[in-house]
């Protein structure tokens, strides 16, 4: 069985500071990796994706994740965070197409002046 | 990616009432989900279709939550009688390749 880890429930920023939200899974077999963000009072949008390939994809708004297989990890980073970027960030695994996605407890990011 | 159409997109009920979500496709996908999203959590898996069938329901809680998908496009999500900690965002998503999308969510709140 898989599962998600987000190991920060909440993240601080100054606007322009750089930010990095944490995602641990545990699978074993092959996964697919994927970030979603939630605005307030909307539904779930995709911000990038891990199929295979190059470890290092890239998203919208500027996010970026990377894939690390050893470490079972998928970390998501934006080096210069905006205020419109507050919000909830959920990471998500499934083992292969055409089956559920699982979901961690999601990371608020909070960006302040 | 064309989405999904949601309603109601707000519901309040009140404890051992019922209530009903629809979902519908505005392009015809085969895979269709819905998710629960309790506050503060991720969202869970309610119900996976394929189609018209049933891929897996084993986290639906079935003596109150019933869904179907009538001829592979629309799907209802139901439940009776509500219980307190049914409030929570329900949302539909389909599947397109490697990749699930969500529509905007219905959120029930329970009194």
């Amino acid at each position: 069985a898989q599962s998600v880890t987000q190991l920060d429930s909440q993240v601080p920023v100054f606007e322009e500071a750089p930010v990095e939200l944490r995602c641990n899974y545990s699978s074993s077999v092959s996964v697919y990796l994927f970030w979603y963000v939630q605005y307030p009072n909307q539904g779930l949008q995709l911000l990038l994706k891990y199929l295979s390939g190059s470890t290092l994809v890239k998203g919208i708004n500027g996010f970026e994740a990377e894939f690390n297989k050893s470490q079972t990890s998928f970390h998501l980073r934006k080096p210069s965070v905006h205020i419109s970027d507050t919000a909830e960030y959920f990471c998500a695994v499934r083992h292969q197409a055409g089956t559920a996605l699982i979901f961690g407890k999601g990371t608020t990011l909070s960006v302040s002046s | 990616e064309a989405g999904v159409a949601q309603s109601p997109r707000y519901k309040i009920i009140e404890k051992r009432q019922s209530v009903a979500f629809w979902c519908n496709p505005i392009s015809g996908h085969a895979t269709l989900y819905w998710y629960q999203q309790i506050l503060g959590q991720g969202p869970k898996l309610l119900i996976q279709f394929q189609n018209n069938g049933v891929v897996d329901d084993s986290q639906l809680p079935k003596d109150r939550f019933s869904a179907e998908r009538l001829k592979g496009v629309d799907s209802t999500l139901k439940i009776q009688p509500a219980k307190l900690e049914d409030s929570a965002v329900y949302l539909c998503a389909w599947g397109s390749g490697n990749t699930i999308y969500f529509g905007e969510g219905s959120w029930l709140t329970v009194v």
